[in-house]
């Protein structure tokens, strides 16, 4: 199982991004990715869910309407995007395989993807 | 929303020595979804335990999770030096995933 994300960003405030994590190694529209942000020197935040097979996505209520998550399962992508990005989005985000009961864990993570938000 | 507290904030010890951690739930939740996380500098997180108590695939027996209900624990038997670590644990409920804040275990 391999998950691998997008480079490092550097973006201005205000501008729109879009984030990408391919899987492999696995049948990628059969799991849950969620993605996790950690802000500088903080913890884990879990911000979202989707399900590749339907598109079945649900938002973490701190992110809803924050983010946008989405996929195509024909290329094994999840996607993360923001149309306008502030200062405080400035963090690593990982994207993560959901597996376990009830897909209640993250069984294997990406490299995580540094995006950088300054003027 | 259930909330997870990890503690302590931060465990100085040496290798060799044995380490407790604590994550304590705001209110009673299943064993089958709790898990523990290390996270090294620059790194992405690892699985560490899942179900509160069973280890993970190439997880050294060191490592240890046990706990039910509000409170479940994380112990490190014989710490080594690819030990000292960032550890969160994690639960999932009602279509929501919530990590505690983390512990780090750092070199006395």
């Amino acid at each position: 199982v391999q998950l691998v994300q997008s480079g490092a960003e550097v973006k201005k405030p205000g501008e729109s991004l879009k984030i990408s994590c391919q899987g492999s190694g696995y049948p990628f529209p059969s799991y849950w990715i969620g993605w996790v942000r950690q802000m500088p020197g903080k913890g884990l935040e879990w911000m979202g869910i989707i399900h590749p097979l339907d598109s079945d996505t649900r938002y973490s209520p701190s992110f809803q309407g924050q983010v946008t998550i989405s996929a195509d399962k024909s290329i094994n992508t999840a996607y993360l995007q923001w149309s306008s990005l502030k200062a405080s989005d400035t963090a690593i985000y990982y994207c993560g395989r959901h597996d376990g009961v009830s897909s209640s864990l993250f069984g294997d993570w990406g490299q995580g993807t540094l995006v950088t938000v300054s003027s | 929303e259930i909330v997870l507290t990890q503690s302590p904030g931060t465990l100085s010890l040496s290798p060799g020595e044995r380490a407790t951690l604590s994550c304590r739930a705001s209110q009673s939740v299943r064993s089958s979804y709790l898990a523990w996380y290390q996270q090294k500098p620059g790194q992405a997180p690892r699985l560490l335990i899942f179900g509160a108590s069973s280890r993970a695939t190439g997880i050294p027996d060191r490592f240890s999770g046990s706990g039910s209900g509000t409170d479940f624990t994380l112990t490190i038997s014989r710490l080594e030096p690819e030990d000292f670590a960032v550890y969160y644990c994690q639960h999932y409920g009602s279509s929501l995933w919530t990590f505690g804040q983390g512990t780090k275990v750092e070199i006395k």
